[in-house]
């Protein structure tokens, strides 16, 4: 089946330092997600692009479909980014019909 | 702002028994969705609706059911409730179509079957 493998699998990171987050999947995705989860709590869409560059503060995604893999940069980084960052790959219109990574844990300490 | 409820947010059952998670939404999407998160497995896909008397099968559909009365409200249910059905279920709402497309989840419901 079709299978999303994120890395690292966690990140610790002195505030103000960047994070490249790595996601690999296996299949021709459309699209490729990201989501934040607060430790023990929902998850929030990040960005959503099946192809290129796309911004959205202090974060960049980048997809790269025919490699099959895409990255999230989070600049500047912050203790309230602290949390877990999914990757997840759409194939198809349908939003939500998702194959999520199991995650990269990101610690940011001050 | 989006907003996903669901109820319960934690529930204990016994091997056998019947459980209903329930999953409001007021953002008007017609797509609604219901994952699991297991330590190990990320999140998969148990089942999903395109709107009100719609229910498709997802990933990992064996030993659920599921109900969409209405735009609003989308439940799953376990007629069996099983230990290996422990897990934190989320529900998430999305339009239609991939060009505006965002999903919004709930917070979650912690379900333990002993």
């Amino acid at each position: 089946g079709q299978q999303v493998q994120q890395s690292p699998a966690s990140l610790v990171l002195q505030e103000g330092e960047n994070a490249e987050l790595q996601c690999n999947f296996s299949s021709t995705a459309t699209r490729l997600q990201w989501f934040y989860q607060r430790p023990g709590g929902s998850l929030v869409s990040l960005l959503s692009n099946p192809s290129g560059t796309k911004h959205t503060g202090r974060l960049t995604s980048t997809t790269v479909t025919k490699e099959r893999r895409g990255s999230l940069h989070i600049s500047s980084s912050q203790i309230t980014d602290s949390g877990t960052y999914l990757c997840a790959m759409g194939t198809g219109a349908n939003t939500g019909k998702l194959t999520f990574g199991h995650g990269t844990i990101l610690r940011v300490h001050p | 702002e989006a907003a996903v409820t669901q109820s319960p947010r934690n529930k204990v059952a016994v091997t056998g028994g019947k459980v209903t998670l329930s999953c409001n939404q007021t953002n008007n999407h017609n797509n609604m969705y219901w994952y699991r998160q297991d330590t190990g497995h990320g999140l998969r896909l148990i089942h999903y609706s395109y709107g009100a008397g719609s229910t498709e099968k997802g990933d990992i559909p064996d030993g659920y059911k599921a109900s969409r009365p209405s735009q609003e409200n989308f439940s799953l249910i376990l007629e069996l409730a099983t230990p290996s059905q422990t897990s934190v279920y989320f529900c998430a709402s999305g339009r239609r179509d991939w060009g505006v497309g965002q999903l919004y989840f709930g917070e979650g419901s912690k379900l333990t079957v002993l």
